[in-house]
C-alpha cells in the first residue's frame, strides 16, 4: 500500500518556541492531506484539510494562526505549531488522500505514523 | 455532520475467544473504513467496504457492511494478543473528509 512519512517522530520543545513538523507522501502524489489530533485512548479528531496551492481549511474551533500549515508540493505539508504551550502536547497525525486509489465511492487515505509532541 | 457510533469502546478478553465491534449511523455512507492503531503508531487501513451487504474477510477478521450501507461490524475469531489495538472505523464527509468512530480499546490477555 502507500506510504506515508512524519518527521519527527517525536520532539519535546519549551513553552512559547514553534514547532514544524512534516507531513510526506512517499510513493504517490497528494493532492490533499489531513492533520489530525489524537488524545491518549481517544479517537482522531480532524484539525485542517490541507489542499496542495491553496489556503488549508480549518475545522471549526482550531486557530489558524495558532496551527500554520502548509502544502507547497504534491508530497508534502507541513504542520506548524506555533508559540507552543502545554496543552498543545499531543499526538498529531497526518493522511494523505491517494487520488489514483481513490474512485467515487471509495475514498482511501493513508496515515503517517503520528508525532509525539511534548511542550515543557 | 454524518455521526458514526462505535461500540463497545472497550474490550477485554482471553486469547481464543471471539468478539465483534459495531459502528452504526443513521445516515448512508457511500463506503466504511476499519483501521486498527497500535500505541504510538499511525492508524493502518484494515478494510474498505463499499456495496450494501458485502462481507470481507481478512484472515481471522470478518467485516461486514449493512444492507443500508448504514452500519458495518468487524468479528474477530479466536482472538490472539497480537489483535491488541485501538480499533476505528470511518466513513467519508463531504469534502474528502474522513468521520471516525470513537474507537474500540481491544486487549487480548495470554
Amino acid at each position: 500500500g502507500a506510504v506515508v512519512s512524519q518527521h519527527p517522530s517525536r520532539v519535546i520543545c519549551k513553552s512559547g518556541t514553534s514547532v514544524k513538523i512534516e507531513c510526506r507522501s512517499l510513493d504517490f502524489q497528494a493532492t490533499t492531506m489531513f492533520w489530525y489530533r489524537q488524545f491518549p485512548k481517544k479517537s482522531l479528531m480532524l484539525m485542517a484539510t490541507s489542499n496542495e496551492g491553496s489556503k488549508a481549511t480549518y475545522e471549526q474551533g482550531v486557530e489558524k494562526d495558532k496551527f500554520l500549515i502548509n502544502h507547497a508540493s504534491l508530497t508534502l505539508s507541513t504542520l506548524t505549531v506555533t508559540s507552543a504551550h502545554p496543552e498543545d502536547s499531543s499526538f498529531y497525525i497526518c493522511s494523505a488522500r491517494d487520488y489514483q486509489r481513490t474512485s467515487g465511492r471509495q475514498e482511501t487515505q493513508y496515515f503517517g505514523p503520528g508525532t509525539r509532541l511534548l511542550v515543557l | 455532520t454524518q455521526l458514526l457510533e462505535q461500540s463497545p469502546q472497550f474490550l477485554s478478553i482471553q486469547e481464543g475467544e471471539n468478539l465483534t465491534v459495531y459502528c452504526n449511523s443513521s445516515s448512508v455512507f457511500s463506503s466504511l473504513q476499519w483501521y486498527r492503531q497500535e500505541p504510538g503508531e499511525g492508524p493502518v487501513l484494515l478494510v474498505t467496504v463499499v456495496t450494501g451487504g458485502e462481507v470481507k474477510k481478512l484472515k481471522r477478521l470478518t467485516f461486514q457492511f449493512g444492507d443500508a450501507r448504514k452500519d458495518s461490524s468487524l468479528h474477530i475469531t479466536a482472538a490472539q494478543p497480537g489483535d491488541t489495538g485501538l480499533y476505528l472505523c470511518a466513513g467519508p464527509e463531504y469534502g474528502n473528509k474522513l468521520v471516525f468512530g470513537a474507537g474500540t480499546i481491544l486487549r487480548v490477555k495470554s
